[in-house]
């Protein structure tokens, strides 16, 4: 099974910084990483597939790079509704798994 | 408009089954894979099964291997997931999440969730 983790657990920001969010791999997954976004209850909300491929609607600020072990998930510029948990996933190998999230909150 | 709806959650005792339904709506269903995925409370992402567009393949986590069965009916645009042999630690909300196209590793639609508690 690989491993995904996440760092740091928590980020403090404020709106309008940037933020950068890392997922680290066990080993490699390729491209096939996925970023999702989850508010306190909703369900999450696909932000970023394959390491760097924005979803349908998601805004320009959202950005992912990576690949093989190391992956970042950069927001440009923090806007309110950007504070929520972000979590990483690979799809590289069954059984698919997530990283343990990331909480960004209001500094 | 694409929705997914579960239902069937519930409190049930330790060793009892629950049957998981997700409503899929404002798409071809049968053209997608389908997943469950769970998540304890305050907990995170946990995927627990996968099954292909015409259920020719199926995929479990090792925590819920031979206790838990996916399916899926086409012809009435419907998820299913029967848990049986539940246990305290599968306590969680439990999502049905759709494959996107292309990239069906990645879950593009997720329904609103249904708690499962597990407890006597």
């Amino acid at each position: 099974e690989i491993v995904l983790t996440q760092s740091p657990a928590t980020l403090s920001l404020s709106p309008g910084e940037r933020a950068t969010l890392s997922c680290r791999a066990s080993q490699s997954v390729s491209g096939y990483l996925t970023w999702y976004q989850q508010k306190p209850g909703q369900a999450p909300r696909l932000l970023i597939y394959d390491a760097s491929n924005r979803a349908t609607g998601i805004p320009a600020r959202f950005s992912g790079s990576g690949s093989g072990t190391d992956f970042t998930l950069t927001i440009s510029s923090l806007e309110p509704e950007d504070f929520a948990v972000y979590y990483c996933q690979q799809r590289s190998n069954w059984p698919y798994t997530f990283g343990q999230g990331t909480k960004l909150e209001i500094k | 408009e694409v929705q997914l709806v579960e239902s069937g959650g519930g409190l049930v005792q330790p060793g009892g089954s629950l049957r998981l339904s997700c409503a899929a709506s404002g798409f071809t269903f049968s053209s997608y894979s389908m997943n469950w995925v769970r998540q304890a409370p305050g907990k995170g992402l946990e995927w627990v099964s996968y099954i292909s567009s015409s259920s020719s393949t199926i995929y479990y986590a090792d925590s819920v291997k031979g206790r838990f069965t996916i399916s899926r009916d086409n012809a009435k645009n419907s998820l299913y997931l029967q848990m049986n042999s539940l246990r305290a630690e599968d306590t969680a909300v439990y999502y049905c999440a759709r494959g996107q196209r292309g990239y069906s590793g990645s879950f593009d639609y997720w329904g609103q969730g249904t708690l499962v508690i597990v407890s006597s």
